[in-house]
């Protein structure tokens, strides 16, 4: 099975940098997405890790370490309209593949 | 940019009563699968389905539910007999390959009374 934790909620300040981080204990563990989910709205992909290290895209940094368990998603330079809740999931392959587990997703608000 | 499309957006049913979720992915993926969102709560996989057949299904994939994929595009979720419990926004989703990123329909809000 598969389990993964992330903080409920964070806060930070506009134009600051957040990091949100995800644990995980899964069995069969091939690599782990972040998503982006406004309110009301469906979540939208914003990073894929399946090699250990930081993958950067723009303002959003996504880092996976597998011995650890662990990965993080940093934001930076925050605006307002980041304020969403961030989803780790975890995906898995052979008799999982393509099943992505999702945590419970940290609601980020950001202010002014 | 393709996306994958959701309808109806809101579906109001009574308890017992069947209900079709419908979808259409996007037209060159081949893995399909339905999430379920309580309000509030975590998105939780359902199925998957691939080459015409389910490829996994989660606990609350019950005999209450099936999925099709009836022609080339649509893809369907039925619950044959809605319970109060199964109120939640369903996300139709779509991936290239297997480990690939999914794409998320808008979701259809279920409600049952």
């Amino acid at each position: 099975g598969q389990n993964i934790d992330q903080p409920t909620e964070m806060t930070a300040t506009e134009g600051a940098i957040v990091q949100i981080n995800c644990t995980y204990q899964t069995s069969g563990f091939n690599g782990l997405f972040w998503y982006q989910q406004h309110a009301g709205e469906a979540p939208t992909f914003l990073s894929y890790n399946v090699l250990d290290g930081l993958e950067e895209k723009g303002r959003f940094s996504s880092f996976l370490s597998r011995s650890k368990g662990y990965s993080y998603l940093l934001l930076k330079e925050l605006q307002m309209k980041d304020s969403a809740s961030y989803l780790c999931a975890g995906d898995s392959y052979g008799t999982n593949a393509g099943k992505s587990t999702f945590g419970d997703g940290t609601t980020l608000t950001v202010k002014p | 940019e393709p996306e994958v499309t959701q309808t109806p957006s809101h579906q109001v049913t009574q308890m017992g009563q069947e209900v079709i979720l419908r979808c259409v992915p996007i037209s060159n993926h081949l893995y399909f699968y339905w999430y379920r969102q309580i309000l509030g709560q975590k998105v939780e996989f359902l199925v998957s389905f691939y080459n015409n057949e389910i490829s996994e299904k989660s606990e609350i994939f019950d005999d209450q539910f099936s999925v099709e994929r009836p022609d080339g595009s649509n893809f369907t979720l039925k619950i044959r007999s809605t319970k109060l419990e199964d109120s939640a926004m369903y996300f139709c989703a779509s991936s290239q390959s297997e480990n690939s990123p999914l794409h998320f329909g808008n979701g259809t809000r279920l409600t049952v009374t």
